[in-house]
């Protein structure tokens, strides 16, 4: 089966320092979404593209949090500077969505990145 | 606004019982679509099923099967026979239909943690 890729699976770094986490989606799904779980506010969006074309970042903190996908088969999300709240488990998603057919596609999710800003 | 509500935190049951996960959402589009997620304790998180808001049919699927309600605005999720692999977190989202585009982003509620004792 076809699966999304994430890269790193786990990062611990300190304060301060640049993380860039990586997605490889599903060949052909045209829609990429980053969701980041933390205990205190579960499941929450922070951006997502359509045809690579950024559509939503409200859910992400602008000032530091940047998300681009540079090409089909990458999409990129980097922290800079990251600090200690940003620790938690960022997914990636991708989907084929759209109308008729494509509207009730589900997303598949990768495995996350488990980060930790000591 | 879209809202989902899984009101058990935790349930625990034991091998062989079968277990009922509640959902409950809130949404005014007319057009929608209900999905359950299943993220084991490795952290990854799995498609199980879809639902669409003008399918009311409700299916069974191996151990698997749901109760759609529009009614009452449930989605329910029965696992029958219990497993000690089906011990997860299992999280109930939604995704509204839009206008001009599917809208794509997916609510989730904060999740039930199942616990299948051997």
């Amino acid at each position: 089966d076809a699966r999304v890729t994430q890269t790193p699976r786990d990062k611990v770094t300190e304060m301060g320092q640049e993380v860039t986490m990586r997605c490889q989606p599903i060949l052909g799904h045209n829609t990429v979404f980053w969701y980041r779980q933390t205990m205190m506010q579960g499941l929450e969006l922070l951006a997502y593209f359509r045809n690579r074309a950024p559509l939503d970042d409200s859910g992400m903190p602008k000032d530091r949090f940047s998300a681009e996908m540079p090409d089909a088969t990458l999409a990129t999300l980097k922290i800079q500077p990251s600090e200690p709240r940003d620790s938690a488990v960022y997914f990636c998603a991708s989907g084929r969505q759209g109308w008729g057919a494509y509207s009730n596609q589900p997303q598949h999710f990768g495995d996350g990145t488990r980060l930790s800003i000591l | 606004a879209q809202k989902v509500t899984q009101a058990q935190t935790e349930i625990s049951v034991v091998e062989k019982e079968d277990v009922t996960l509640d959902c409950v959402y809130e949404t005014r589009d007319t057009t929608y679509y209900l999905f359950w997620y299943k993220q084991p304790p490795s952290g990854e998180l799995v498609f199980l099923i879809r639902r669409n808001s003008f399918d009311e049919q409700n299916e069974i699927s191996g151990r698997y099967s749901w109760n759609f309600q529009k009614s009452t605005s449930s989605f329910n999720f029965t696992i029958t026979a219990s497993q000690v692999v089906d011990s997860a977190v299992y999280f109930c989202a939604l995704r509204e239909g839009g206008y001009g585009g599917a809208t794509n982003k997916l609510i989730f509620g904060t999740g039930t943690l199942l616990a299948v004792q051997p």
